[in-house]
């Protein structure tokens, strides 16, 4: 059962324009949400991320939307840049773990941004 | 430089030849785990550690095993390699205080099982 889902394997976006990126969840124990990004070759890396006590969170061109009702969040790109092209990985868990907590990843959308 | 190190970075062995791909970190993290990434499927884990002398599986650990005899270090160990595990591993690691604070990754081993 996938508790983390990126439906959109995909997404092409023009250069300048705003990437919307989507992810659910269904365990509502998870009060901690990351987005990481994946370039070919390499390592994820941590992007940015939201605990359930914020509807936003906000980093230069990055945004995250948490709609926790909805078990949804969303990365807002803007504007999208063609080193924004990459896999981008949602992620859930608890903000205080426990011993056998961790952080479940979906299975990642790619995004293309198109000059 | 804070970072997690992993050797090889690409690997091509034959089925049935004991492999061993290894994961360094110097960020006194506690946690450390590896995952695989297949296409379609996104990352899953594979195995885990809270910390040394201390293993967990994770959600696909057939045909794996871990051992930690030391902080730094988390050895991904394949006894008898098949070609359903050519994939993409990860080695990751956090610090494991009582908040979460996500995860640092490796580069990645790119293994091919022929």
């Amino acid at each position: 059962d996938q508790q983390v889902k990126q439906n959109s394997p995909s997404l092409s976006v023009q250069e300048g324009r705003i990437s919307i990126l989507n992810c659910d969840y269904t365990n509502s124990m998870f009060d901690y949400f990351l987005w990481y990004k994946k370039y070919p070759a390499e390592g994820p890396t941590f992007l940015i991320s939201i605990s359930s006590i914020k509807d936003k969170n906000e980093d230069g061109r990055f945004t995250v939307f948490l709609n926790k009702s909805a078990k949804h969040l969303s990365l807002h790109i803007v504007p999208s840049q063609p080193g924004d092209s990459a896999v981008y990985f949602c992620a859930a868990s608890r903000l205080k773990m426990n011993r056998d907590d961790k952080i479940i990843f979906g299975k990642g959308t790619r995004l293309h941004i198109l000059p | 430089e804070a970072q997690v190190t992993q050797n090889p970075r690409y690997l091509i062995t034959v089925t049935g030849k004991k492999l061993t791909v290894t994961c360094s970190q110097n960020m006194n993290h506690e946690y450390m785990s590896w995952y695989r990434q297949d296409p379609g499927l996104g990352l899953r884990q594979i195995y885990y550690s809270m910390n040394v002398e201390v293993t967990d599986k994770g959600d696909v650990p057939e045909g794996y095993k871990v051992s930690r005899k030391e902080k730094r270090n988390f050895p991904l160990i394949l006894e008898s390699p098949s070609p359903n595990q050519t994939s993409l591993y990860f080695c990751a690691t956090s610090p494991r205080g009582s908040y979460n604070y996500g995860y640092t990754f490796g580069s990645g081993t790119r293994l091919t099982v022929v």
